[in-house]
């Protein structure tokens, strides 16, 4: 039982490329989230997912894609990359609300540096 | 939307001593409040949490408070040790819409 797992763990970009982050889940959870982690920022909620095939905003997220194409994985996608996406990205699971304590599990991180 | 605030940004207590983070939130249709762990270079873990229905949750030395009338809520660590140095992370969330927040985080170092 893994967990909650993301890959690459490290990546370097110019701006202008594109690249995707995978996160996987062995828990068989139906929510996943994305979040990134910027210095006095806290977590950032980017885009999360409730089921496969669904997908919804959070608070940050222009400049990202992301599809659940099947409950264990969600992918995000970066289609440009710029500088200010410099940071670490956290992939996270939980179950649904009335069935949890609202605990998520989080991956290791991602973290991403735009040149 | 929700909004949470976490003071103070930066903590540092000798070991030994107690710390004391705070945080305030902005909808009372708020219900859950977990607290989150995370230290350098590792994911953020869970710690412990309170309900709405609950004023006080105590795990060892550890401790959370909530007051729903003034919308806020506080972490206790008593006993200080090194191991407790790390950022924490005060979060709210409701089981309506299914949206946690976090807090902005809270930077503690324990004094040798």
């Amino acid at each position: 039982n893994a967990g909650v797992t993301q890959t690459p763990k490290f990546r370097v970009l110019k701006t202008g490329q594109s690249m995707t982050l995978l996160c996987a889940q062995d828990m068989n959870h139906e929510y996943m989230y994305w979040y990134r982690q910027d210095p006095g920022m806290g977590l950032r909620l980017i885009h999360y997912s409730v089921g496969e095939g669904t997908t919804a905003k959070g608070e940050v997220p222009d400049g990202y894609n992301v599809s659940r194409l099947k409950k264990q994985n969600f992918l995000l996608g970066l289609e440009s990359a710029a500088p200010s996406q410099t940071s670490v990205y956290f992939c996270a699971s939980s179950l649904p609300g009335a069935m949890n304590t609202g605990e998520l599990f989080f991956g290791e991180g991602s973290r991403l540096t735009v040149l | 939307g929700e909004n949470v605030e976490q003071h103070p940004s930066t903590l540092s207590v000798q070991e030994g001593d107690s710390a004391v983070i705070k945080c305030t939130y902005s909808d009372s249709a708020s219900n859950y409040f977990p607290w989150y762990k995370q230290e350098l270079g590792k994911r953020p873990q869970l710690i412990i949490d309170i309900r709405s229905n609950v004023g006080e949750k105590k795990d060892q030395r550890i401790a959370v408070t909530l007051n729903k009338t003034a919308k806020h809520f506080s972490l206790h660590i008593t006993e200080t040790q090194p191991e407790d140095s790390a950022v924490y992370f005060c979060a709210a969330f409701n089981f309506g819409n299914e949206k946690l927040t976090f807090g902005t985080g809270t930077r503690l170092t324990i004094i040798p």
